[in-house]
C-alpha cells in the first residue's frame, strides 16, 4: 500500500536534547512537508522540500532542521533551541503539479519532560 | 499573505441533523481550497477540494462544499450527520504551488445522540 509513515508515534525528550522525527513516503511524491499542530492553533508549516537536497523554511522554522538526502525521506530534527517543542508533528507529501493536494502521515506526538 | 478563518471553534449537532461548517479565506488570486478531517491523535484525511469549475464540489463521506468568490467563503455541508462524523475539521488554502498549505485553526464537531 502506498502511503506515509512517521515514527515513532510517541516520543519523549529531556530538555536540552535534540531529537529526530522520521517521515518516509512511497507515493513517489517530489514534495514533502512538516507541520506542527498545537491545540486550537491549526497546523503551521515548519519546513518543506520540493526536490532532493533542497528545502525551504516555513512560517515557524526556528529551532528545527531538516534534510532531504532521498526522495522518499524527510526527517525533522527538533533542536534544543526550540523553546516550546511539545506538540503534535505531521508530515505530508504531494506532487509538484498545480493542485498541491497533500497526503498526511499519522503524526508523532513529542513531549518534553 | 494568505489566511483562513474558521469562525466556529466548536459546533454541536444532533445525529441526523444537517451540518454547515464555515470557512473564509483571504488570497489575492484564484485560491485552491481544501477541507480535511482529523480524528483524535491521527493524521489528516482529505474530504474534498476546489480548484476551478463548478463551485459546488462533492467529497467523501457525503460531504459537499460551495465556493463563493464574492464572499471569500468555502463552507462545508452535510445533509445528515452520523456519530462517526465527530472529529476536527480544517479548511486550507493554497496558491497552487508546492509551497505548503495555510490552515484555519479548525472546528471541533460534537455529535449529540
Amino acid at each position: 500500500d502506498g502511503g506515509i509513515t512517521q515514527s515513532p508515534k510517541y516520543l519523549f525528550r529531556k530538555e536540552g536534547q535534540n531529537v529526530t522525527l522520521s517521515c518516509e513516503q512511497n507515493l513517489n511524491h517530489d514534495a514533502m512537508y512538516w507541520y506542527r499542530q498545537d491545540p486550537g492553533q491549526g497546523l503551521r508549516l515548519i519546513y518543506y522540500s520540493q526536490i532532493v537536497n533542497d528545502f525551504q523554511k516555513g512560517d515557524i522554522a526556528e529551532g528545527y532542521s531538516v534534510s532531504r538526502e532521498k526522495k522518499e525521506s524527510f526527517p525533522l530534527t527538533v533542536t534544543s533551541a526550540q523553546k516550546n517543542p511539545t506538540a503534535f508533528y505531521l508530515c505530508a507529501s504531494s506532487t509538484l503539479g498545480a493542485y498541491n493536494e497533500q497526503f498526511f502521515g499519522p503524526g508523532t506526538r513529542l513531549t518534553v519532560l | 499573505a494568505q489566511s483562513v478563518t474558521q469562525p466556529d471553534i466548536h459546533i454541536t449537532v444532533s445525529e441526523g441533523a444537517s451540518l454547515e461548517l464555515r470557512c473564509n479565506y483571504s488570497y489575492g488570486a484564484t485560491p485552491y481550497l481544501f477541507w480535511y478531517v482529523q480524528s483524535p491523535g491521527q493524521g489528516l484525511q482529505l474530504l474534498l477540494k476546489y480548484f476551478s469549475g463548478d463551485t459546488l464540489v462533492q467529497g467523501i463521506k457525503g460531504f459537499e462544499a460551495e465556493f463563493k468568490r464574492s464572499q471569500s467563503s468555502f463552507n462545508l455541508r452535510k445533509p445528515s450527520v452520523h456519530w462517526s462524523d465527530a472529529a476536527e475539521y480544517f479548511c486550507a488554502v493554497s496558491g497552487g504551488g508546492a509551497d505548503g498549505l495555510t490552515f484555519g485553526k479548525g472546528t471541533h464537531l460534537i455529535i449529540q445522540p
